[in-house]
């Protein structure tokens, strides 16, 4: 079956404690991203990858950080969380077109007290 | 600049009524594809239809269809026979090409449909 893991889907951390959201796709896409989700914001791109060893910042970068060591998997690390990152993230794959679907994982609820 | 804009916040609609869910949408770009996502109470983003801008028709997938005016830049997606399961969280997304650096999604704020019964 097709589909984007994300791991851990709940987690509550203290400020300033290292975290890393897993992602894996297995569909062989190019491109994965991070997104985080705000009431009111809708969706906002956090980093995305257009490749092994490719990424850049999206939207809002401040404070996180990833890799793409393989092509399957784009950690989301949080070096030194704070309470304005809590929020739902989402990580998402796609074939590298303006014209196909991003497939979403199940989304992380984080909560930084 | 790329933008999105749904512009109701929430909605009401009676079960088994058609209802429409605004979306407007700005670029300079001539290619670009259009999307609306639904996200249940449960928090996943399930993906209901696509549009591409050299489309000439208006997209379908089942009971949603996507009210596509190239010239109005808005793309609304149509409910037909809303359904209880329906409620949830709607998101309208544009994915363009500019300069080849990036395709990530735009998206809007979000249209919360309550359908009652």
């Amino acid at each position: 079956e097709a589909q984007v893991t994300q791991n851990p889907r709940y987690l509550i951390t203290v400020t300033g404690k290292k975290l890393t959201v897993t992602c894996s796709q297995n569909m062989n896409h190019e491109y994965m991203s991070w997104y985080r989700q705000d009431p009111g914001l809708g969706l906002r791109q956090i980093y995305y990858s257009m490749n092994v060893e490719v990424t850049d910042k999206g939207d809002v970068p401040e404070g996180y950080k990833v890799s793409r060591k393989e092509k399957r998997n784009f950690p989301l690390i949080l070096e030194s969380p704070s309470p304005n990152q809590t929020s739902l993230y989402f990580c998402a794959s796609s074939p590298r077109t303006a014209h196909t679907e991003a497939f979403f994982g199940q989304g992380t609820r984080l909560t930084v007290v | 600049a790329q933008k999105i804009t749904q512009t109701q916040p929430g909605m009401f609609v009676q079960e088994k009524e058609a209802v429409t869910l605004d979306c407007t949408y700005d670029t300079s770009d001539p290619s670009y594809g259009l999307f609306w996502y639904k996200q249940p109470s449960s928090g996943e983003m399930i993906f209901l239809i696509y549009q591409g801008s050299y489309d000439q028709q208006n997209a379908t997938e089942g009971r949603y269809s996507l009210n596509f005016q190239k010239a109005r830049k808005s793309a609304n997606l149509v409910i037909s026979a809303s359904q209880l399961g329906d409620s949830a969280m709607y998101f309208c997304a544009m994915r363009a090409h500019y300069g080849g650096a990036t395709n990530k999604l735009i998206f809007g704020t979000g249209t919360l449909l309550a359908v009652q019964p």
